[in-house]
């Protein structure tokens, strides 16, 4: 079965750096969405993105997160200025058409410190 | 808003024995409902779906009914192994819109001890 990946698996950073997360989506799918889980809390969705641009987002997704799809593969979550409080398990998404079955990567664990 | 409630966990059974994960929902519209599984280790995969009320959705052995009168959709298999230990999630998506994301409740953790 076709796969996300996501990268990497475990990142620690200290407050108030930047963090990057990878996920390389699935070919031929055109419906990318980014959510987390802080631990111990409910799975919740930050934002999606179609077309190259974002086509909703969350409360959450305040400007301190932005989604990117550099290259035509990639599609990357920064974090900016991280807080205590963005330590979470973030899982990249992907589907072929809205709606439908969404595939999961295995997640980013980030933890700031 | 749109809303799922699980039960909460840890669930601990023996194998073969009966397992229940309730799932109630809250929403405007008419949602497709979804179990996702979470294996140790990996990302959330799709283990069933409906999409309108009286559908069921089964896989592996697992079934959930939507029931639009109660607003349930709750997992069931008759004999679970220990290789269906991991967390399970009910999930919503509103249909009839292009690029819905999906509510997802917390999770109820499932361990099956031989």
């Amino acid at each position: 079965e076709p796969e996300v990946t996501q990268t990497p698996s475990h990142q620690v950073t200290q407050m108030g750096q930047e963090v990057i997360l990878r996920c390389v989506p699935i070919s031929n799918h055109l419906y990318f969405y980014w959510y987390r889980q802080i631990l111990g809390q409910k799975v919740e969705f930050l934002v999606s993105f179609y077309n190259n641009e974002i086509s909703e987002k969350s409360e959450i997704f305040d400007d301190q997160f932005s989604v990117e799809r550099p290259d035509g593969s990639n599609f990357t979550l920064k974090i900016r200025s991280t807080k205590l409080e963005d330590s979470a398990m973030y899982f990249c998404a992907s589907s072929e058409t809205g709606g439908g079955r969404a595939f999961f990567g295995q997640g980013t664990r980030l933890t700031v410190v | 808003g749109n809303s799922v409630t699980q039960m909460e966990g840890p669930v601990t059974l023996s194998e073969e024995a009966f397992l229940t994960i309730n799932c109630t929902y809250t929403a405007t519209g008419y949602p497709s409902l979804f179990w996702y599984v979470q294996y140790p280790g990996e990302g959330l995969q799709l283990l069933l779906k409906a999409t309108k009320a009286d559908d069921k959705g089964s896989n592996k052995g697992f079934e959930a009914t939507y029931r639009k009168e109660t607003t349930s959709f709750h997992l069931e298999k008759g004999s679970v192994q220990v290789s269906d230990s991991a967390v399970y999630f009910c999930a919503l998506s509103e249909r009839n819109s292009g690029n819905t994301p999906l509510v997802f409740g917390k999770g109820t953790r499932l361990s099956v001890i031989a």
